[in-house]
C-alpha cells in the first residue's frame, strides 16, 4: 500500500485568510482525491486532482474556493480560500493506482478557523 | 444520485461479542464497496475491500459480505476487543474513469472491557 503524508496536521486560521494543504506519496499513483469531513459528519469528495490538468470538482466545490494542484504523480495540494468557520473541517487525500482497486487515505488535516 | 446508508449509527456492546456492521446503498451498479476504520481525528485505515464479483473478504475476526443484487454489505467482527472501538465507514466506488467514493455516515462502535 501507498504511504501517504500530509502537511500541515492541523492548523487555526483566521477568517478570510488561504491555507495551502500539501499531500505526499511515497509511490507514483494513478488517481488523486481529496476529500472533506466536517464535524460530525462522514466524508464528501471535494474534487480529483488530475495531473498536468484542472482538477474534477463535485457539485458543491469550485475551483475558486478550492483550487488544487497537481504538478506530478506523487504530490498534489488542496487551496482552501478566503476561509470561514464553515470551513473547519479535516480535509483528507487518498491515493488509488492502476493496478490495485484499493484506496488510500492519508491522515488528514485538521482546519479550525476563527 | 448513489446513497450509502449505515445503521446504527452507534453501537455499544461489551468486549468478547460478535456484532454485525450494516452498509446498504442505492445504485447497485458499483466498481466494489470498501470498508474502512477511523479512529478519533484520525485518518481512514482501509479494512477490506469487496470487489462487485466477489461475495465476502476476510481479514483476521473481520469478515464483509456484499450482495450487489439488494444493495447491501455487513462487516461481521467476532470476539470484539476495546481496542475495536471506532468509527468503521463503508463507501462505494462507481468505477469507471472516475474511481470516486461514496461514503455512508459511519457507525461508532465503543467495546467496553
Amino acid at each position: 500500500s501507498a504511504v501517504i503524508s500530509q502537511k500541515p496536521s492541523r492548523d487555526i486560521c483566521q477568517r478570510g485568510t488561504s491555507l495551502t494543504i500539501q499531500c505526499q506519496v511515497d509511490s507514483q499513483v494513478t488517481m488523486m482525491f481529496w476529500y472533506r469531513q466536517q464535524p460530525g459528519q462522514s466524508l464528501t469528495l471535494i474534487a480529483t486532482a488530475n495531473q498536468g490538468s484542472e482538477a474534477t470538482y463535485e457539485s458543491g466545490f469550485v475551483i475558486d474556493k478550492f483550487p488544487i494542484s497537481r504538478p506530478n504523480l506523487t504530490f498534489s495540494t488542496l487551496t482552501v480560500s478566503n476561509m470561514s468557520p464553515e470551513d473547519s473541517s479535516i480535509y483528507l487525500c487518498s491515493v488509488g493506482t492502476s493496478g490495485s482497486v484499493e484506496q488510500f487515505f492519508g491522515p488528514g488535516t485538521r482546519l479550525t478557523v476563527l | 444520485k448513489q446513497e450509502v446508508t449505515q445503521i446504527p449509527a452507534a453501537l455499544s456492546v461489551p468486549e468478547g461479542e460478535n456484532l454485525v456492521l450494516n452498509c446498504s446503498f442505492t445504485d447497485s451498479a458499483i466498481y466494489n464497496l470498501q470498508w474502512f476504520r477511523q479512529d478519533p481525528g484520525k485518518g481512514l485505515t482501509s479494512l477490506l475491500l469487496i470487489q462487485s464479483s466477489q461475495r465476502e473478504q476476510t481479514s483476521g475476526r473481520l469478515n464483509a459480505s456484499l450482495d450487489k443484487s439488494s444493495g447491501r454489505s455487513t462487516l461481521y467482527i467476532a470476539a470484539s476487543q476495546p481496542g475495536d472501538s471506532a468509527t468503521y465507514l463503508c463507501a462505494v466506488d462507481r468505477g469507471g474513469s472516475a474511481r470516486q467514493l461514496t461514503f455512508g455516515s459511519g457507525t461508532q462502535l465503543t467495546v467496553l472491557p
